[in-house]
């Protein structure tokens, strides 16, 4: 059974770098698309973008020009980076699995909510 | 972009119902059609791809249809633990999107 799960830092101050990452267990992280996706509180789901086990990346337009992911292999993690955060950035980040065609958010880590504020 | 709306966005039903939830695309989307499952302080869960499609351990009580723009999930008999918010999300093109979300309470 494929897991994963999200760690890094819950507050992060205003115009700083939001930096998280995810673990996935159960599985390798050498295929599929792994992907971010946040819930700012009390609201929807937005895809934040997501990076292909072969390194490429697919971003949100609204949110490209702040976004970074990676890959560490051997460590069967992959990371999230944000830059320049506002408060309009608080939310839940979720990492999951996109299946084998980029179809279908399968796999879900539980989520960590991040806090920006001074 | 794609937008995705649904409809309701909430809705109130009795243990037993008969549940419809709507999801329309702004273009053409052929099948590329996820449902998931958000219960509060929780991940959403996936329950249908490829509009239809039931994922693996899901009760068959949920089922999906449509294609094209115009998809819906139904839910044939409700059961206490459906009661949560449904999202639909297109996985036709990036960047995906997700509908607004529709609320499932209980009468």
């Amino acid at each position: 059974q494929v897991q994963l799960q999200e760690s890094g830092p819950g507050l992060v101050k205003p115009s700083e770098t939001l930096s998280l990452t995810c673990t996935v267990s159960g599985g390798s992280i050498s295929s599929y698309f792994w992907s971010w996706i946040r819930q700012p509180p009390g609201k929807g789901l937005e895809w934040i973008g997501y990076i292909y086990y072969n390194g490429s990346t697919n971003y949100n337009p609204s949110l490209k020009s702040r976004v970074t992911m990676s890959l560490a292999t051997s460590r069967n993690q992959f990371s999230l980076k944000l830059t320049s955060v506002t408060a309009a950035d608080t939310a839940v980040y979720y990492c999951a699995r996109e299946g084998p065609y980029g179809d279908k958010l399968d796999y879900w880590g539980q989520g960590t909510l991040v806090t920006v504020s001074s | 972009d794609i937008q995705m709306t649904q409809s309701p966005s909430s809705l109130s039903a009795s243990v037993g119902d008969r549940v419809t939830i709507t999801c329309r695309a702004s273009q053409s989307i052929g099948r590329y059609l996820n449902w998931y499952q958000q219960k509060p302080g929780k991940a959403p869960k996936l329950l249908i791809y490829a509009a239809s499609s039931l994922q693996s351990g899901v009760p068959s009580r949920f089922s999906g249809s449509g294609s094209g723009t115009d998809f819906t999930l139904t839910i044939s008999s409700l059961q206490p633990e459906d009661f949560a918010t449904y999202y639909c999300q297109q996985s036709y093109n990036t960047p995906e999107s997700f509908g607004q979300g529709t609320k499932l309470e209980i009468k």
